[in-house]
């Protein structure tokens, strides 16, 4: 299993708020920063949020990130059809020396 | 702009090596870190390996501990994944990914296509 946990699924109908969730231990989330990647199918992932919070220019400020202790979540509001795809959360882990991913929540726009 | 271009993947038998590579541009290369994620098609995101930016420290994941080898070549803005002793579970999209300067952090801010590897007789 991953060393951070994120649930398989999420869905919500356009213009909804959802938030996908994201907790780890005090070796990675707790003492690292929080790093968010969305993944289209068929392409490679795409950095959505650094740093807990950040969004590199050009990702919609729809999409936000939050970090408390050792769990983290990123919220997309005012969802659309094209928000559609794989999330995954990451954070480099002191103990294994390397960063670690969530095993990625698969969003569905009812 | 960022650019990270893999190459080198293919079908194997079990026991045998391949060589990935990746060629970046857009930016310093010799500056930023960079590391080797790899994805079991329909399955999460792995990281495999990384290499500072001026090459001398290496981390890897365990299970490819003493058989692949992450290396780059500033001369050639190029990055390197030496994989020996392949397994079927090795069988993955290899993608090439910019880290960060500095530290080290889970930030991949640019990645690759993805070159895809099957271990299989």
């Amino acid at each position: 299993q991953s060393a951070l946990t994120q649930p398989p699924s999420a869905s919500g109908t356009p213009g909804q708020s959802v938030t996908i969730s994201c907790s780890g231990s005090s070796s990675n989330i707790g003492g690292n920063y929080l790093y968010w990647y969305q993944q289209f199918p068929g392409t490679a992932p795409k950095l959505l949020i650094y740093r807990n919070n950040q969004r590199p220019s050009g990702v919609p400020d729809r999409f936000s990130g939050s970090k408390s202790d050792t769990s983290a979540s990123l919220a997309i509001s005012g969802l659309r059809s094209e928000d559609e795809a794989d999330y995954y959360c990451a954070a480099w882990d002191d103990s294994l020396s390397g960063p670690v991913f969530g095993g990625g929540t698969k969003l569905t726009v009812l | 702009q960022v650019q990270l271009v893999e190459s080198g993947g293919g079908v194997v038998q079990p026991g045998t090596s391949l060589r990935l590579s990746c060629v970046a541009s857009g930016f310093t290369f010799s500056s930023f870190s960079m590391h080797w994620v790899r994805q079991v098609p329909g399955k999460g995101l792995e990281w495999v390996a990384l290499v500072s930016g001026d090459g001398t420290i290496k981390y890897y994941t365990e299970s490819v501990k003493g058989r692949f080898t992450i290396s780059r070549d500033e001369s050639r803005n190029t990055l390197y994944l030496q994989m020996n002793s392949l397994r079927p579970e090795d069988t993955a999209f290899y993608y090439c990914a910019k880290g960060r300067s500095g530290s080290y952090a889970a930030l991949f801010e640019y990645w690759g296509q993805g070159t895809l590897v099957t271990v299989s007789s």
